[in-house]
């Protein structure tokens, strides 16, 4: 399975922008590229996910590099609440591994009131 | 109510005993999934179920089973527990991957063995 990278934590402020960067160069051209966090003491919870194009929803925008080799999660503006574990993932779409989603270590986003 | 219900939510027990864990979930999905997670780790994946008939092994299956008792519910057991089995669980859920492929976790089960 492709693998992904990312910084094993990362610091903001308060009502400031948050990148948070994702490696995988070994992605394939099937692979989508999804983004959970876990939030403490609970479940992961979905985020947002992409395959080509740069993405936005209610929570977040997703920024994918043209190669796809790497991908940026963009918080625009960071709350307390956006305190948790950010997993980058990259998910199959088919073959024996369809469907599964393999999670790294993530990143450890701590925002500063 | 959660749409993915875990129960117990925490559970001590023994080594050698055997522990189930359940899982259900109201969200009508097809596929559930039992992850595991361990201190500064990621989450690793157990066991996974595409529908009622298909029971799939993860990265690390030895020493666990899974039934698939009803579209909504899929139990996770360890027939004889080992401490290095003390973790959190996870079960997740999710519909058709040709949609937003979204998996949906339960709050988790915090499982020790002594």
């Amino acid at each position: 399975d492709a693998k992904t990278t990312q910084p094993n934590s990362m610091e903001s402020n308060e009502e400031e922008p948050v990148h948070l960067p994702c490696n995988h160069s070994t992605i394939s051209g099937t692979d989508y590229i999804h983004w959970y966090r876990q939030l403490p003491s609970q479940g992961p919870e979905y985020v947002i996910h992409g395959l080509t194009s740069n993405v936005n929803n209610r929570m977040a925008s997703l920024a994918i590099a043209e190669d796809r080799k790497s991908s940026t999660l963009i918080l625009h503006r960071a709350t307390l609440r956006d305190a948790a574990v950010y997993y980058c993932i990259l998910r199959t779409a088919g073959g024996t591994s369809y469907g599964k989603l393999t999670f790294g270590q993530g990143t450890i986003l701590t925002v500063h009131p | 109510d959660a749409d993915v219900t875990q129960t117990p939510r925490n559970r001590i027990t023994k080594t050698g005993k055997r522990i189930m864990l359940e899982c259900s979930q109201t969200k009508g999905h097809d596929r559930m999934y039992w992850y595991r997670q361990d201190p500064g780790l990621g989450l690793r994946l157990i066991y996974y179920s595409f529908d009622v008939k298909d029971i799939n092994k993860g990265e690390i299956s030895d020493g666990y089973s899974v039934s698939r008792q009803a579209q909504a519910k899929f139990s996770l057991s360890l027939e004889s527990a080992i401490p290095n089995q003390t973790a959190l669980y996870f079960c997740a859920t999710s519909g058709s991957f040709a949609n937003t492929g979204e998996l949906f976790f339960g709050e988790g089960s915090r499982l020790t063995v002594l």
